[in-house]
């Protein structure tokens, strides 16, 4: 079956740099969801897209903005990058049962793990 | 607010043997979901399991078992006769909506 799928898998950065993370949902899923889970950390929300509209945001910081496009796909756009931002970065994706406030299981993809420098 | 708690940080057993980890939840929602999530070495995060708050029957898939009780806000998950392969962090996690909330994890390690 298909699985999300983030690329790159790897990534080092520069401070002040910038980086692009891709996700690519499971085909029919709707949702799709960004986390950062720090060393040693549980997997913090960041912020989600339903339908190509921002759904919900949790801490994500100014310097990062995101989008989900006409095919679903998202990217998580990091700027001014800082050593804080080193993480493993978890795309996920779900199906929204129609007229429910319920996501069906989220799903994770492999994570893209970023180091900056 | 709803909050996981995890209070095992790490765990160690011998191979075979059980181990229980343990999740304790709060919400004020009466509707809401549980999840267990694995993450091996490698760091992916393997969906386990997932229960419904209307939904208490207890589940056994294999070597895992989940124990949910409302009355305490627990969804315990147990594996039997632990192997090696089973090493991992293991998280909990509510979701009353579209956000998930996860407890801080469980390291597992199953020493052979």
């Amino acid at each position: 079956a298909a699985g999300v799928i983030q690329s790159p898998r790897h990534l080092i950065k520069e401070k002040r740099e910038t980086a692009t993370l891709k996700c690519y949902p499971i085909p029919r899923h709707d949702t799709v969801y960004w986390y950062q889970q720090g060393p040693g950390q549980d997997p913090q929300f960041l912020i989600s897209f339903y339908e190509k509209m921002q759904s919900d945001k949790g801490s994500i910081p100014d310097r990062f903005s995101a989008q989900q496009f006409s095919d679903y796909h998202s990217e998580l756009n990091m700027s001014s990058l800082e050593l804080g931002d080193s993480a493993l970065y978890f795309c996920a994706s779900s199906s929204r049962t129609s007229g429910s406030r319920f996501s069906d299981t989220q799903y994770f993809g492999p994570g893209t793990r970023l180091t900056v420098l | 607010a709803q909050k996981v708690t995890q209070a095992q940080t790490e765990i160690s057993v011998v191979e075979k043997e059980d181990v229980t980890l343990d999740c304790v939840y709060e919400t004020r929602d009466t509707t809401y979901y549980l999840f267990w999530y694995k993450q091996p070495p490698s760091g992916e995060l393997v969906f386990l399991i997932r229960r419904n708050s209307f939904d208490e029957q207890n589940e056994i898939s294999g070597r895992y078992s989940w124990n949910f009780q409302k009355s305490t806000s627990s969804f315990n998950f147990t594996i039997t006769a632990s192997q090696v392969v089973d090493s991992a962090v293991y998280f909990c996690a509510l979701s009353t909506g579209n956000q998930f909330y996860f407890g801080t994890g469980t390291s597992l390690t199953v020493i052979p």
